[in-house]
Order: C-alpha cells, then structure tokens, then sequence
C-alpha cells in the first residue's frame, strides 16, 4: 500500500524566513496530493494541493511542488508569520477514494 | 465554501455508555464520508468510509459492533461508540468528500471524547 513519509517532525523558523517540509511517497499510481493545516484542537484544513498533472502551484505565500520521477512533494511557506505555528500534513491519494497521511510536522514560527 | 460541521465538539461521559457524533456536509452533498481517530500528537488513522446509503467499509483492526457508521444522507453522517470505556477515548474526526475521482476531503472540527 501507499507509505507517507514526512520530514523533517519538528521545524523552527525565524519570523519572515521561509519554511519547508518534504513528503515522500511510495505508490507511483498516486495522482492526488493535498497538504493540510492543523491547529491545536480543530479539526485539518486543506491548505493547498496538486495533482500529478502540475509542478508546481501557488497560493499567495503558499507553494507546493511536485516531482512525480522521484515521487516526492514539499510545501513551501514564505514571510512566516506566526499564525502560521501549527501542525502540517501531507497526503497522497490512494485510488478514488482514501488518502494515505505522513505523520505531521510541527512548524513553530518565532516572533 | 466545504463546510463540514462536527457535533457535539466535546464530550465527557462514564464508562458503558454510548456516544453518538454527528457530521454534517453543510453546502455541499458529499459522496463519501471518513470517520478518522487521532491520538495525541499523532497522525490521522482511518476508522472507516462510507458512503450514502451502503454500509461502511472499516478498516482492519476496527470493530464494526463497537463503532457504528450509519450515513443516512448525502449531507449526514454519524458514528457511535457503542458501549464506550475509557480506552476509547479519544480525537475523532470526520471528513467529507465530493464525487467520485480523487477529490480533497474537507474535514470537520472534530469531536473531543473522553470515558470515565
């Protein structure tokens, strides 16, 4: 089955530098790859995603890249603010349906 | 738009008791409903997914007596924990989903569970 690695686990960043966390997937059949943000308590909220057709996408500071060859993805946060302190996960679609999860990054922005 | 409301948000209760959430698709007809569990400081963990009007499909490991799905409607969903104890409690959260291709899943705020 799909395997979602996701790293590195915890991630420190200065205020107004850039973040970046890394997936890796297993299943080349996966075509779908959403990224979410969770914050303490709440449920995730879908932030950005791709689809294998697509490098690249960007949402205002928000990027996502994708390189289907070597099966992996990574979100790219620029100007962190520290609203941007939370947990992050990557997903990658298995078949229509299911989503396989990596096992979230804690991303700490410092004022 | 993708608005999933997940209800009660908290719950606290004694042991053997059991406990009904309920998700709800709120501008949009979802294809498919996930019920996730989450533990602290961990990654999601699918329960199970279902769709409206057929039984959930669980996954390994996770009892289909103890936690009932029914989705009655392309718009509701719930889960009960049936006869709930204290190794039960936990982070759960639903999501919902439209169509039939691979589709974001738009999840609720969860459902905080705790058994006394």
């Amino acid at each position: 089955g799909e395997n979602v690695e996701q790293h590195p686990s915890t991630l420190s960043v200065q205020e107004g530098d850039s973040a970046v966390i890394k997936c890796t997937y297993s299943d080349s059949a996966s075509n779908y790859f959403p990224w979410y943000k969770q914050e303490l308590g709440k449920g995730p909220q879908l932030i950005i995603d791709i689809r294998s057709n697509v490098g690249e996408k960007k949402d205002q500071r928000i990027a996502v890249t994708l390189n289907k060859t070597a099966k992996h993805f990574s979100l790219h946060i620029t100007e962190t603010q520290p609203e941007d302190s939370a947990v992050y996960f990557c997903a990658a679609s298995i078949g229509n349906n299911r989503l396989a999860f990596g096992k979230g990054n804690q991303v700490v922005v410092i004022p | 738009g993708a608005v999933v409301s997940q209800h009660p948000s908290w719950v606290i209760c004694k042991s053997g008791t059991s406990v009904k959430i309920e998700c709800r698709s709120l501008d949009f007809q979802a294809t498919t409903m996930f019920w996730y569990r989450q533990f602290p400081k961990q990654s999601l963990m699918l329960m199970a997914t279902s769709n409206e009007g057929s039984k959930a499909t669980y996954e390994q490991g996770v009892e289909k007596d103890k936690f009932l799905i029914n989705h009655a409607s392309l718009t509701l969903s719930t889960l009960t924990v049936t006869s709930a104890h204290p190794e039960d409690s936990s982070f759960y959260i639903c999501s919902a989903k439209l169509g039939q291709a691979p589709q974001p899943q738009h999840f609720g705020d969860g459902t905080r569970l705790s058994i006394l």
